[in-house]
């Protein structure tokens, strides 16, 4: 099993800062056709999960290019620039290397 | 629009059993695999089960292996998920949700319902 370990678990961010969320895995994501199956989720307040980005750092359709994503092997972070008040609720990585897991999640409110 | 909509749930008791279901409207359901996602209320999310395109490979974690099972009617543009033996810590929300593409594995899930509600409680 692939246990995902995030960074912090909350954090209060001023509109307009950064804040970067690191996500750290227990086995290398990268698989032999040289894709890591890492991804980061938003849920929003009340909402279902939306995705965000799909293996490390591809931006779903539709996602503000504020957010960015990076990392390799076991190691991991989702960026947010220039953070908004929309962009609170909690963010999980999630892995599909082996089966699925998820991490904890981290919880971003606004100053 | 792409549309998910989970049913079947509810109260029962630990030891009972309940079905869920998830209609899908939208999309090609035999284009994608789909897959059960739950949540605890104020907790993380845990991946259950993911089935590819046509049903014919389904994957669970090891929580829930050989009491739910997960299963696919394309031409109901329907999933089910079957869940026997419930214990208390299986209580939560269930989210149906898709797959980014055929196979259950190495994907996202890229659309996801408003989830069902299961309570395991004497």
């Amino acid at each position: 099993e692939i246990v995902m370990t995030q960074t912090p678990l909350s954090l209060s961010v001023t509109p307009g800062q950064s804040a970067s969320i690191s996500c750290k895995t227990t086995q290398s994501l990268l698989h032999s056709d040289g894709k890591s199956y890492l991804y980061w989720y938003l849920q929003k307040p009340g909402q279902s999960p939306q995705l965000l980005i799909y293996e490390v750092s591809n931006r779903f359709s539709g996602v503000p290019d504020r957010f960015s994503g990076s990392g390799s092997g076991t190691d991991f972070t989702l960026k947010i620039s220039r953070v908004e008040a929309e962009d609170v609720g909690v963010y999980y990585c999630m892995q599909s290397r082996q089966l699925y897991s998820f991490g904890q999640g981290t919880k971003l409110d606004i100053k | 629009e792409l549309k998910l909509v989970e049913s079947g749930g509810g109260l029962v008791q630990p030891g009972g059993s309940l079905r869920l279901s998830c209609a899908v409207t939208g999309f090609s359901i035999d284009d994608f695999a789909m897959h059960w996602v739950r949540q605890v209320p104020g907790k993380g999310l845990e991946w259950v089960s993911g089935i590819n395109w046509n049903g014919g490979t389904i994957a669970y974690a090891d929580s829930v292996k050989g009491r739910f099972t997960t299963s696919r009617d394309n031409a109901k543009y329907s999933l089910y998920l079957q869940m026997n033996s419930l214990r208390v810590e299986d209580m939560g929300l269930y989210y149906c949700a898709r797959g980014g593409w055929p196979n259950w594995q190495y994907h996202y899930m890229d659309v996801w319902g408003k989830g069902t509600t299961v309570i395991v409680s004497s």
